[in-house]
């Protein structure tokens, strides 16, 4: 069964500050998505990454790929408020065509 | 251009009601997608209809769940007899995925099922 696991559950963090949130999963995949949710809100599209070292920047946040290590990161920089939400990594094994997700983590930036 | 749509945003209904949950993809998207969210079991897969056809069922949670889709469009997600245990936040999104494309699913704003 694939796995798709986040860490952290939960973050808080100063803004101006940068972390990393962690998306691993169980099988290969060579695509890989991470949507963003606001309280209460539907899921919104962030990055799509589709190939191994595929790397993605929009502002202050910016995703990659290691298929070989079956790992993606979202690394926020310089963190400002409007960033606090939850943020979901998916996998799509293609076989399947349905997107896996992960566990979800909530962000939450504080001045 | 116009997003996914869903209706209702909310239903309230009681226990052992049927409901009928429905889904407007965007335009042109030939995928559409049912997920499930709730707060102890996250965003899980229910269905897949690829046109009016659904290869992948294997999320529904049970037979008193069932879903159509209609003209290549609309679609409708059934719950019969609902348990409290069916309350949750349920998604639709589409896509334009072909088997050589990429799966970038587009998300409806949801409705919001609470079954008392």
């Amino acid at each position: 069964e694939l796995k798709v696991e986040q860490n952290p559950l939960f973050l808080s963090m100063q803004e101006g500050k940068n972390y990393t949130i962690y998306c691993n999963y169980s099988t290969t995949s060579d695509r890989l998505y991470w949507y963003r949710q606001d309280p209460g809100k539907s899921l919104e599209s962030l990055f799509v990454l589709l190939s191994n070292g595929a790397v993605k920047q929009e502002g202050r946040l910016m995703a990659s790929l290691d298929t070989k290590a079956r790992l993606s990161t979202l690394h926020i920089t310089a963190a400002v408020h409007d960033l606090s939400a939850t943020y979901f990594c998916a996998v799509d094994i293609g076989s399947t065509d349905k997107l896996i997700f992960g566990t979800g983590t909530r962000l939450q930036v504080f001045p | 251009g116009a997003g996914v749509s869903q209706s209702p945003s909310n239903k309230v209904t009681e226990k052992g009601k049927d409901v009928e949950l429905r889904c407007d993809p965007i335009s042109g998207h030939t995928a559409l997608y049912w997920y499930r969210q709730s707060l102890g079991q996250g965003l899980e897969f229910l269905i897949y209809f690829q046109g009016n056809s659904a290869p992948d069922k294997s999320g529904l949670p049970s037979d008193r769940f069932s879903a159509e889709r209609t003209g290549g469009s609309v679609s409708t997600l059934t719950i019969q007899r609902t348990q409290q245990e069916d309350s949750a936040v349920y998604l639709c999104a589409s896509s334009t995925y072909g088997r050589d494309s990429y799966n970038e699913q587009f998300f409806g704003p949801g409705t919001r099922l609470t079954v008392l």
